[in-house]
């Protein structure tokens, strides 16, 4: 157990949809990133949070948000969901806002768009 | 522009025999860090090992073994005694001084065979 939690486990919703996907990450852990892993692209890192603001921005679409509050959860927005945004998505934490260190991963949420 | 690269899809290990798995790399910049992560077929990310380039020795953890040569760029994990246990996929991943996200190899899939 890496101690990182994210819910749900498991997210089945149509196209169009909004869905938020929610990640707590390791006690003491400030840094919070969001990671997409899908078939065709592999795994790609999304976004980072540092201590509720943003720290960083990799592959994210224009219809995905992130925000992290001041518990320092963090909450992945996806809407307008298309069948290509079914895919597993990670959420990490590490202590520090530079990847120094290793990250610790959450256990995922599955996504499935019908 | 980095770069990391799997080129084994696939590995097959008789149990109790040691496998390497291949991981290159390539970067301009002299501060850089690789992992080692590990996804069972239940799907969480598993932190194994990290080398960081300054490190003057190859990283081990248990089992698990970092044989990093700089000047070749490859950091290839070498496990020890397979296990059953250690049939999953395994992704090389690296993070350079600087960044705030990890970048994933496509990953080799090793199946332990009994």
């Amino acid at each position: 157990d890496s101690g990182v939690t994210q819910t749900p486990k498991h997210l089945i919703t149509a196209t169009g949809q909004r869905v938020t996907l929610r990640c707590s990450p390791r006690s003491g852990d400030l840094s919070v990133y969001w990671y997409q892993q899908s078939l065709d692209q592999g795994l790609q890192f999304l976004i980072q949070y540092y201590n509720g603001e943003e720290r960083a921005k990799g592959n994210i679409l224009e219809r995905f948000s992130a925000q992290q509050f001041p518990d320092l959860h963090s909450e992945l927005n996806l809407s307008s969901l298309e069948l290509g945004d079914s895919a597993l998505y990670f959420c990490a934490s590490s202590p520090q806002g530079v990847s120094s260190y290793e990250q610790y991963f959450g256990p995922g949420t599955r996504l499935t768009v019908t | 522009a980095q770069k990391i690269t799997q080129t084994q899809p696939g590995m097959f290990v008789q149990e109790k025999e040691a496998v390497t798995l291949d991981c290159t790399y390539d970067t301009s910049d002299p501060s850089y860090g690789l992992f080692w992560y590990k996804q069972p077929s239940s799907g969480e990310m598993i932190f194994l090992i990290y080398q960081g380039s300054y490190d003057q020795q190859n990283a081990t953890e248990g089992r698990y073994s970092l044989n990093f040569q700089k000047a070749r760029k490859s950091a290839n994990l070498v496990i020890s005694a397979s296990q059953l246990g250690d049939s999953a996929m395994y992704f090389c991943a690296f993070v350079w001084d600087g960044a705030n996200n990890l970048f994933f190899g496509t990953g080799t899939r090793l199946t332990v065979i009994p």
